[in-house]
């Protein structure tokens, strides 16, 4: 079974901080992907990565970057965090060309 | 418009009903679709994965695709109470590894 894994459930941070959501895949996908996820607008996707060191911006990549150094790590940075990035935040993987999208149980994250 | 239209419900059916939940797009190059099944304070969990058009079954599921209307279902059979969860299309275009998500219908089965 594939295995996404989020460094953290829950995570209370303050306005202005820099925040690293963490992603780790056993799958050796090519493809990992952030998203978050609101009430009513659904799944959003931030960026997305289709090999290592590369990346490409997703709908709402404003506030957010990422880093991908190696294949099975994909992290999601908050530059300057501020309380409209309160949200769940999912990160997926998959392989080449229409595999499906594998997630994680996301981190809930809230910034006071 | 968006692109993937998915009735939020919430939809609420007693045990061992069958239950249909619906997604419809407008753009004509999907041909990969999906459905997720997502527990409170979980991951979405791949449920189906269909190619074009006609159905496919998995146990008590079934996926439907109708791609001259554009219009994707899923049945479930024989509603047990551990189906209630939020139900999320999705659907892609071959060559594309994006995905375009409906909002999700919340399901509850009651015992």
């Amino acid at each position: 079974d594939v295995k996404v894994t989020q460094s953290s459930r829950y995570l209370v941070k303050r306005t202005g901080e820099k925040v690293f959501l963490e992603c780790v895949q056993d799958m050796d996908h090519e493809n990992m992907f952030w998203y978050r996820q609101d009430p009513g607008l659904g799944l959003r996707l931030i960026y997305f990565s289709y090999d290592v060191k590369m990346k490409e911006k997703g709908d709402i990549p404003e506030g957010y970057s990422v880093s991908r150094e190696k294949k099975e790590r994909f992290s999601l940075i908050l530059e300057s965090a501020s309380t409209n990035q309160t949200s769940m935040y999912l990160c997926a993987s998959s392989g080449p060309e229409n595999q499906p999208q594998h997630f994680g149980d996301g981190t809930r994250l809230s910034i006071l | 418009q968006k692109e993937v239209e998915q009735d939020p419900g919430p939809l609420s059916v007693p045990e061992g009903a069958i239950v249909s939940l619906n997604c419809t797009y407008s753009n004509s190059a999907f041909q990969y679709f999906m459905w997720y099944r997502q527990y409170s304070r979980k991951g979405p969990e791949l449920l189906m994965y269909t190619y074009s058009s006609g159905n496919k079954e998995d146990g008590r599921f079934t996926a439907q695709v109708d791609k001259s209307s554009k219009y994707i279902s899923l049945f479930i059979r024989d509603s047990q109470p551990s189906d209630s969860a939020t139900y999320l299309c999705a659907m892609s275009a071959i060559g594309a590894n994006n995905l375009f998500f409906g909002t999700g219908t919340r399901l509850t089965v009651i015992p």
